[in-house]
């Protein structure tokens, strides 16, 4: 069975940087593309980004100034970064698996993480 | 790179069939057979209904079929049930390696 732990500062003043690491227990780790996606409060789904083999990522192109994702192979986690953070960034952040081409569903999900971006 | 766009609403009784749209574009729905579905309750991490527009995961209810007709793919669930009420959203690939989900779609059992 394939586990996410995700685990991340909650609130954030404005103009911060976002932070965030998603620990992925199963050693289908290096084999997997890896992604990031948020809901905003009573809103939709998101993608951000994705990394896989070889730690190449890819961001969606309205947030790719701001987001940068980075994988620690020694360790099994990946990392989110979103940089100059504004209210419009407040969200439920999830880690997930997915995002390839021969494994485009997100079949496995972290528990969610909540951050708010006040000040 | 908008969302992909889904009835806001769609209802039904215990029993009946009902079916989700998700329209896109040419760039992406249209283009690949890379079209997943995703059940969302309250408070919960969304959960995988149907990947590759028409394939289920294991443990999934044969209640559940995807299917595409162009820019469109569509979600059907039959024997309606009420642990079927849920906020449902459909994902697509779009191309140069990005996803893009659709609005949502807020099912409710009559």
């Amino acid at each position: 069975q394939v586990q996410l732990q995700q685990w991340g500062a909650g609130l954030l003043q404005p103009s911060e940087t976002l932070s965030l690491t998603c620990a992925v227990f199963h050693e289908s780790f290096n084999t997997y593309y890896w992604s990031w996606i948020r809901q905003p409060p009573g809103e939709g789904l998101e993608w951000i980004g994705k990394i896989g083999r070889g730690a190449s990522a890819n961001y969606k192109p309205s947030l790719e100034s701001r987001v940068t994702i980075s994988v620690d192979t020694s360790k099994n986690q990946f990392s989110l970064k979103l940089n100059s953070v504004t209210a419009a960034d407040t969200a439920v952040y999830y880690c997930a698996r997915g995002g390839g081409i021969t494994t485009s569903s997100f079949d496995y999900w972290g528990q969610g993480t909540l951050v708010t971006v006040s000040s | 790179q908008s969302a992909l766009t889904q009835p806001a609403f769609v209802s039904g009784s215990p029993g009946q069939s009902i079916t989700i749209s998700c329209t896109g574009t040419s760039s992406d729905v249209g283009s690949y057979q890379l079209v997943s579905w995703y059940q969302q309750h309250p408070g919960k991490a969304p959960k995988v209904m149907i990947f590759e527009v028409n394939k289920r995961p294991s443990g999934v209810s044969n209640r559940f079929s995807g299917s595409k007709s162009g820019n469109t793919a569509s979600l059907t669930i039959s024997g309606l049930q009420a642990e079927d009420e849920a906020d449902y959203y459909c994902c697509s690939y779009e191309g140069g390696s990005t996803f893009v989900f659709g609005t949502g779609t807020k099912v409710t059992v009559l």
